[in-house]
């Protein structure tokens, strides 16, 4: 089975810190993605990586860089932490391109961050 | 703009009942199509898809769905309802490559089942 493993369940930061967040998948997929989950808004995507050292923005990238330095690894960073950025952070892989794009994405269990 | 829709916030049925979690969508092309559900406090598993074929697609736990090209729809269904599968269930569509686009999910924005005893 796939695993993906988010590196905190549960955190706590405060405005202005710079925050990271960890993710790591064990089955050599290529894509790997950040979603924040807010109630009434669903999944949003903040950015993904289709290789190594390559990402991309997703839908809302604003106050959010990513480093993609290893293939097994993909972290989140909060430049500046704020308030609004409290919410659940999900982490998911995917196999890549030469699978046609059809092959699910595997979720860890989400990081709950909350900004004071 | 291209778009997901899961109509209702929430389903409630009795445990024993037939469930159905409705999800329509608004792209262009054939997208491919996925459900996946969300337990508490836990990240997405995911359940089945539809790439091509049958237009019955079965997935994990019993459940199943059914594209529907005229309608362009994907509704989960299970024959009956355990209140194990109480939790949050999202139907998501990715775009296929040939119309350019990239690797992301347009996803709906879930529904919440209550499965009652």
């Amino acid at each position: 089975d796939v695993k993906v493993t988010q590196s905190s369940r549960y955190l706590v930061k405060r405005t202005g810190e710079k925050v990271f967040l960890e993710c790591v998948q064990d089955m050599d997929h290529e894509n790997m993605f950040w979603y924040r989950q807010d109630p009434g808004l669903g999944l949003r995507l903040i950015y993904f990586s289709y290789d190594v050292k390559m990402k991309e923005k997703g839908d809302i990238p604003e106050g959010y860089s990513v480093s993609r330095e290893k293939k097994e690894r993909f972290s989140l960073i909060l430049e500046s932490a704020s308030t609004n950025q409290t919410s659940m952070y999900l982490c998911a892989s995917s196999l890549g391109r030469r699978f046609r794009q059809n092959q699910p994405q595997h979720f860890g269990d989400g990081t709950r961050l909350s900004i004071l | 703009a291209q778009s997901v829709a899961q109509p209702e916030d929430q389903v409630n049925v009795a445990e024993g009942n037939p469930l159905t979690v409705k999800c329509t969508y608004s792209v262009s092309g054939n997208p491919y199509l996925f459900w996946y559900v969300q337990y508490p406090n836990r990240g997405l598993q995911f359940l089945l898809k539809y790439i091509t074929g049958d237009n019955l697609v079965k997935g994990s736990y019993g459940f199943e769905a059914e594209f529907n090209k005229s309608q362009t729809s994907f509704h989960l269904k299970k024959p009956s309802a355990l209140v194990s599968d109480s939790a949050l269930y999202f139907c998501a569509v990715r775009l296929p490559l040939y119309a350019g686009n990239n690797r992301k999910l347009i996803w709906g924005l879930g529904t919440s089942l209550a499965v009652n005893p």
